[in-house]
């Protein structure tokens, strides 16, 4: 079945530094990847709609600049939070639909959780 | 705006019973997911329907498009399916918007 590797599962960061989170789509092209973050007990809540080849799309309320998503690939797309502070400290989860929709709907990572202190 | 309402929001059964999870939502849909979220975080999706029914082992999902509204049966519910249960839509004016509205989830907990 379609599978999403997403790396890493967990990171610790200092404040002020940046981390990159990977999301691969191992056995299927996806042209189309979601990037989500989650508050303890909430639901997900769609930070940007990543293309291959093209920028993102970011919701509202999300700064691209602070949050930037690199899709290179039909495998690949990576978020990038920069200049990490304690409040972006969070669940994120990334995932996947399959280049041509498919019948099964959207793969989904496993999630990261960062911590920044 | 747009909604997805979820019920029950937290649910406690006895190991074999049989679970009805609820989800309501505003408009006209090309496409619902339900997934399932386990403690770690990870997410799995169980089913993606767009009109009817489908079955998966002890799991089955309905759809009824007139009203709006659509179900997640647990049969012979066992303490491995506690976990949090989220439907997903995908809104009919999305065009090439593929992006989901997500409900708020319901806590399943099934003891043994």
């Amino acid at each position: 079945g379609a599978v999403v590797s997403q790396h890493p599962s967990w990171v610790i960061c200092k404040s002020g530094t940046s981390v990159k989170i990977e999301c691969r789509s191992l056995d299927f092209q996806a042209t189309t990847m979601f990037w989500y973050r989650q508050f303890p007990k909430q639901s997900l809540m769609l930070m940007a709609t990543s293309n291959e080849g093209s920028k993102a799309t970011y919701e509202q309320g999300v700064e691209k600049d602070k949050f930037l998503i690199n899709h290179a690939s039909l495998t690949l797309s990576t978020l990038t939070v920069t200049s990490a502070h304690p409040e972006d400290s969070s669940f994120y989860i990334c995932s996947a639909r399959p280049t041509g929709g498919g019948s099964y709907g959207y793969t989904f990572g496993s999630g990261t959780r960062l911590t920044v202190v | 705006k747009n909604e997805v309402e979820q019920s029950p929001q937290n649910l406690t059964a006895q190991e074999g019973e049989f679970i009805t999870i609820n989800c309501s939502y505003s408009v006209g849909i090309s496409a619902l997911h339900w997934l399932q979220q386990h403690p770690g975080g990870g997410i799995v999706s169980l089913f993606m329907l767009s009109s009817g029914k489908k079955k998966h082992g002890r799991l089955i999902a309905t759809i009824n498009i007139q009203e709006k509204h659509s179900s997640l049966h647990i049969t012979a519910s066992h303490p491995r399916d506690s976990a949090v249960y989220i439907c997903a839509v995908r809104w009919n004016s999305g065009g090439s918007n593929y992006k989901l509205t997500f409900g708020k989830g319901t806590l399943l907990t099934v003891n043994p």
